[in-house]
């Protein structure tokens, strides 16, 4: 069965470091998102992407976060100076439109 | 906004018991509703989904049916068990949007005793 991949499992980067969450999404679906969990907290949506470029953006994705589909098969996520709250697990998901599927999530850890 | 809201948690049965986990919405449009669940240390699943009134979503033995008169999807097993501790989030996403963007409630967690 299809499914999305997400690499790494669990991340621990230092606060101001650079880190890239990446995503492969099922191979013929359209639309792309990132979601971020902070522990024990609800699951907040980031952004969307369709056609190469981000449809909607939360007030959470900011100046610091970027996202790309570099090779038409790799979603990242990049957030470009971490803070200590960013630590959360992050989720990408993918869609065709219609039923969204996540991958197993990235744990960031910002120490 | 366009927002849910389901239980507090943490919800403790023992096994066998009936469950009901409530869930109501705020939207501005004609959502469709879902309930995913997250096992430990696992992603989230799509457990069960309905996309318009009167509906009723069932997976595994859990069920919800999309109320419009209450905005109400509550999710409901007869008979749960230890397999089904995991935390449940209810969840809309509105289809006139540019994409399919999904709107989580907290969470709520299950833990089924033995």
């Amino acid at each position: 069965e299809p499914e999305v991949t997400q690499t790494p499992s669990h991340q621990v980067t230092q606060m101001g470091q650079e880190v890239i969450l990446r995503c492969v999404p099922i191979s013929n679906h359209l639309y792309f998102y990132w979601y971020r969990q902070i522990l024990g907290q609800k699951v907040e949506f980031l952004v969307s992407f369709y056609n190469n470029e981000i449809s909607e953006k939360s007030e959470i994705f900011d100046d610091q976060f970027s996202v790309e589909r570099p090779d038409g098969s790799n979603f990242t996520l990049k957030i470009r100076s971490t803070k200590l709250e960013d630590s959360a697990m992050y989720f990408c998901a993918s869609s065709h439109p219609g039923e969204a599927f996540f991958g197993q999530g990235t744990r960031l850890t910002v120490v | 906004g366009d927002s849910v809201t389901q239980m507090e948690g943490p919800v403790t049965l023992s096994e066998e018991a009936f469950l009901t986990i409530n869930c109501t919405y705020t939207a501005t449009g004609y959502p469709s509703l879902f309930w995913y669940v997250q096992y430990p240390g696992e992603g989230l699943q799509l457990l069960l989904k309905a996309t318009k009134a009167d509906d009723k979503g069932s997976n595994k033995g859990f069920e919800a049916t999309y109320r419009k008169e209450t905005t109400s999807f509550h999710l409901e097993k007869g008979s749960v068990q230890v397999s089904d501790s995991a935390v449940y989030f209810c969840a809309l996403s509105l289809p006139l949007n540019r994409d399919d963007k999904i709107i989580f409630g907290k969470g709520t967690r299950l833990h089924i005793l033995p």
